[in-house]
């Protein structure tokens, strides 16, 4: 069965700092990975998605991630952090039966 | 309207109540999801539809009961519900329910039940 789990559930990063939020999977299929993010008091909004093409993805806002199959991780990293970007981040992967398994969630707060 | 809307954003309901969760899609896609988003949980898949057809329903208790008319609207009827459904509603849409669909998600409904 596929899994997911986000190392920390809080993450607080200066201004202009790198972002890195982790995200480990266990899956016994090549999996589909996805980044989510949900700004406060809305929905979630996808990031990027990893569905095993290229394994650097780039997505909105400047994150990117990448697959490491061998450390079976999709950590999300962005090089400099902004104030906008104070949101919980969620990562998630899709099971043989296409549902999204999700972790439990990452807050990240942007100290000025 | 584009995307996927909630409405309403916020209810409060007692016990004893019956109310319903509306969700509305403007993306042309075949399949809607209603997930739970409770404090420090993962998000929990309670239901989908595919092509109007229910696929999936996550042992979710009969209090909770979905209904999909169309491709288009998913709605949630909510009856005698207890204090810990209290939580945020979330209703998504995808082309389909297949691998590489993205989910779009629509604002949620936060329900507080007294």
């Amino acid at each position: 069965a596929q899994s997911v789990t986000q190392l920390g559930s809080h993450v607080s990063v200066s201004e202009g700092a790198l972002v890195l939020l982790r995200c480990n999977y266990s899956s016994s299929v090549p999996p589909y990975l996805f980044w989510y993010v949900q700004y406060p008091n809305q929905g979630l909004q996808l990031l990027l998605k990893y569905t095993s093409a290229a394994t650097l993805v780039k997505g909105i806002n400047g994150f990117e991630a990448e697959f490491k199959k061998s450390e079976t991780s999709f950590h999300l990293t962005k090089p400099s952090a902004h104030m906008s970007d104070a949101a919980e981040y969620f990562c998630a992967v899709r099971d043989q039966g296409g549902k999204l398994i999700f972790g439990q969630g990452t807050e990240l707060s942007v100290k000025p | 309207e584009t995307g996927v809307t909630q409405t309403p954003r916020h209810l409060v309901m007692g016990m004893t109540n019956k109310k319903s969760l509306k969700c509305e899609q403007h993306l042309g896609h075949n399949a809607m999801y209603w997930y739970k988003q409770s404090a420090k949980k993962p998000l929990e898949l309670m239901f989908v539809y595919n092509f109007k057809e229910q696929t999936e329903n996550n042992s979710v208790p009969s209090r909770f009961s979905p209904e999909c008319p169309n491709s288009s609207h998913l709605f949630l009827h909510l009856h005698t519900l207890q204090p810990e459904d209290s939580a945020l509603y979330l209703c998504a849409s995808s082309q389909e329910s297949g691998n590489t669909d993205t989910q779009y998600f629509g604002p949620g409904t936060r329900l507080t039940v007294l």
